[in-house]
């Protein structure tokens, strides 16, 4: 099994443009999550879902809009880049109810210029 | 949702056993305790998890008081590769519970010296 993969490993983008990060899991979990990590910091929580079709809001979702129109991909959008964006950000899923281990991509290395 | 509060940053030599402690002091009566071990530019990944008293596997030991406001994470012998970010996490994943949303706290950065 891949486990959890993320889309692409790596980006550089201007400021203003758009992207999109794609999560993908194989695992048939419910739960899907997106954390940031700046140098040198912890994961912050910016969005995760509880199943196919609902998403909520996580620490810092400002910025950023996400997506589970399927049950096994959770996409992280950026509108408008911007250089406090620049972050390495994170993946992970788990299936409820479930005592078990969070689940990790590799993580997405992202810099806006 | 239960705050965590770790140290910052712990010191520690080849061989020597390592305590790293985690505070959370509002715990939900259905949140579980788990740790996370994190090297530089990989995602965390999983290493204990409890929910009271003392649990045990191949790489750790984690003890939970009864009053479960604190939760301590045993590594026993540590080696240099043992050097990573350790995070513990509290949450609880039920239908319709009121953790789901997982936030880690800063974590405790372990440099194991030789």
């Amino acid at each position: 099994n891949a486990g959890v993969t993320q889309t692409p490993k790596f980006r550089v983008l201007k400021t203003g443009q758009s992207m999109t990060l794609l999560c993908a899991q194989d695992m048939n979990h419910e739960y899907m999550y997106w954390y940031r990590q700046d140098p040198g910091m912890g994961l912050r929580l910016i969005h995760y879902s509880v199943g196919e079709g609902t998403t909520a809001k996580g620490e810092v979702p400002d910025g950023y809009n996400v997506s589970r129109l399927k049950k096994q991909n959770f996409l992280l959008g950026l509108e408008s880049a911007a250089p406090s964006q620049t972050s390495v950000y994170f993946c992970a899923s788990i299936a409820p109810p479930n005592t078990g281990e969070l689940f990790f991509g590799e993580g997405s290395r992202l810099t806006v210029l | 949702l239960a705050k965590t509060t770790q140290p910052i940053s712990m010191d520690s030599y080849e061989g020597q056993e390592v305590n790293i402690t985690c505070s959370h002091n509002n715990i939900a009566t259905n949140d579980y305790i788990t740790w996370y071990q994190q090297f530089p530019s990989q995602g965390p990944r999983f290493i204990i998890q409890g929910y009271k008293t003392k649990v045990t596997n191949e790489v750790a030991s984690l003890f939970i008081p009864a009053d479960r406001k604190s939760s301590t994470l045993s590594l026993p012998r540590v080696s240099l590769s043992d050097t990573a970010v350790y995070y513990c996490l509290v949450g609880g994943l039920f239908r319709g519970g009121a953790t789901n949303k997982l936030i880690f706290g800063t974590g405790t950065l372990l440099a194991v010296q030789p």
